[in-house]
């Protein structure tokens, strides 16, 4: 079965400053994956989505990925983080059904 | 058109009100779902419907009652609810929902239930 974890349900950072946040995932067969974005009181927005091949991925906001498969991560990082990234990010995996398997979520706070 | 629309923004409702909401899409996708979100919580699925036929239930209490009038609509209606139903409820779209499939998903704003 699919899952999903990711590493930290809070990471805080300066703005300005390298954005990393780290999702793992378990799969038995080749993985659909996929970052959404969430700010309050909205849906979800993807963000990325990795299903074939380059595992460097780019994405919307300047936001990229990429799918190591070795370490079975599709982590998510930004070079600068801006004030309107704080938002809560989520990492998901499409199981064989194509159902979407969410991860708990990370919070990304941005200080000024 | 590459959204997908949620009414209504907001909903208060009593445990004994019949409420519904409604999502619809524009972008051809026809497989739509239905999803509740508690608060720094990810979504969890409820329904899936598929060319419009139910095609996963996740288990869900039967006073909440899924409708699929045509491939852009989806409804979700609502009877007898519990305050712990309180929360976000999220509709999404997808191209189509298959097996292996590739499947972005689109999502709406939701809707904010409060049962009292």
């Amino acid at each position: 079965a699919q899952s999903v974890t990711q590493l930290g349900s809070h990471v805080s950072v300066s703005e300005g400053a390298l954005v990393l946040l780290r999702c793992n995932y378990s799969s038995s067969v080749p993985p659909y994956l996929f970052w959404y974005v969430q700010y309050p009181n909205q849906g979800l927005q993807l963000l990325l989505k990795y299903t074939t091949g380059a595992t460097l991925v780019k994405g919307i906001n300047g936001f990229e990925a990429e799918f190591k498969k070795s370490e079975t991560s599709f982590h998510l990082t930004k070079p600068s983080a801006h004030m309107s990234d704080a938002a809560e990010y989520f990492c998901a995996v499409s199981d064989l059904a194509g159902k979407l398997i969410f991860g708990q979520g990370t919070t990304l706070q941005v200080k000024p | 058109d590459t959204e997908v629309t949620q009414t209504p923004k907001h909903l208060v409702m009593g445990m004994t009100n019949k409420k519904s909401l409604k999502c619809e899409q524009h972008m051809g996708h026809r497989a739509m779902y239905w999803y509740k979100q508690k608060a720094k919580k990810p979504p969890e699925l409820m329904f899936v419907y598929s060319y419009e036929k139910l095609s996963i239930n996740e288990s869900v209490p039967s006073r909440f009652s899924p409708e699929c009038p045509n491939s852009s609509l989806l409804n979700l209606h609502l009877h007898a609810l519990q305050p712990e139903d309180s929360a976000l409820y999220l509709c999404a779209s997808s191209q189509d929902r298959g097996q292996l499939s590739y499947n972005e998903q689109f999502f709406g704003p939701g809707t904010r239930l409060t049962v009292l």
